[in-house]
């Protein structure tokens, strides 16, 4: 069964700063989702990682994948207030049908 | 993208009746996914919607209690069945595009 566990779950950071949230799987995945989610709102798509040593970015965020160490990283560069959100990560495997399992969410907040 | 029209976003309804929720999808998609999201948690899925066969359903949920429908590939409606304030949630479908997965935009279920 796959297990999804993101680090930390709760983020405050100060303008300015760089931080990494971290999610670990527990099995091999052919697909890893970062999704963020404002308050009382959906799930907006952040990026997805296919294959091994997969990086992207956008504006403040970039992500990576490392399927030998079942690591994703979502690093965030000079934070600035609006970044302020929930972020998720989410697994899916070749035979989950298109299931996706979250990590528990990262609540990150960007103070001044 | 696809882009999907959940409805409604908010309910507030009495103990033992039943709620369906609608997902409209702007263009065909294979499969649907409703998850559930209980207050401060991560996302769970509640079953998988396929076109012409019964909704496959995760441990914990069954049929009687959250029927689904899919009579076509851009609709899906969920039913929340005899609620119970535990059922309180947030509620969101999802379906599969070139980009990975796109989430409507939730409905909020508070029971009293």
């Amino acid at each position: 069964e796959l297990k999804v566990e993101q680090n930390p779950l709760f983020l405050s950071m100060q303008e300015g700063k760089n931080y990494t949230i971290y999610c670990n799987y527990s099995t091999t995945s052919d697909r890893l989702y970062w999704y963020r989610q404002d308050p009382g709102k959906s799930l907006e798509s952040l990026f997805v990682l296919l294959s091994n040593g997969a990086v992207k970015q956008e504006g403040r965020l970039m992500a990576s994948l490392d399927t030998k160490a079942r690591l994703s990283t979502l690093h965030i560069t000079a934070a600035v207030h609006d970044l302020s959100a929930t972020y998720f990560c989410a697994a899916s495997t070749s035979t989950s049908y298109g299931k996706l399992t979250f990590g528990q969410g990262t609540i990150l907040t960007v103070h001044p | 993208s696809a882009v999907i029209s959940q409805k409604p976003s908010r309910d507030i309804c009495q103990r033992g009746t039943s709620l369906t929720i609608q997902c409209q999808v702007d263009s065909q998609v294979t499969m649907m996914f409703w998850y559930r999201q209980q207050p401060g948690q991560s996302l769970t899925l509640i079953a998988t919607a396929n076109q012409g066969s019964e909704a496959t359903y995760e441990s914990g949920f069954v049929i009687d209690k959250f029927p689904i429908s899919r009579p076509n590939l851009t609709f899906s409606t969920l039913t929340v069945s005899n609620m119970s304030p535990e059922d309180s949630s947030i509620y969101l479908c999802s379906g599969e595009n070139n980009y990975g997965y796109t989430f409507g935009s939730g409905t909020r279920l508070t029971v009293v």
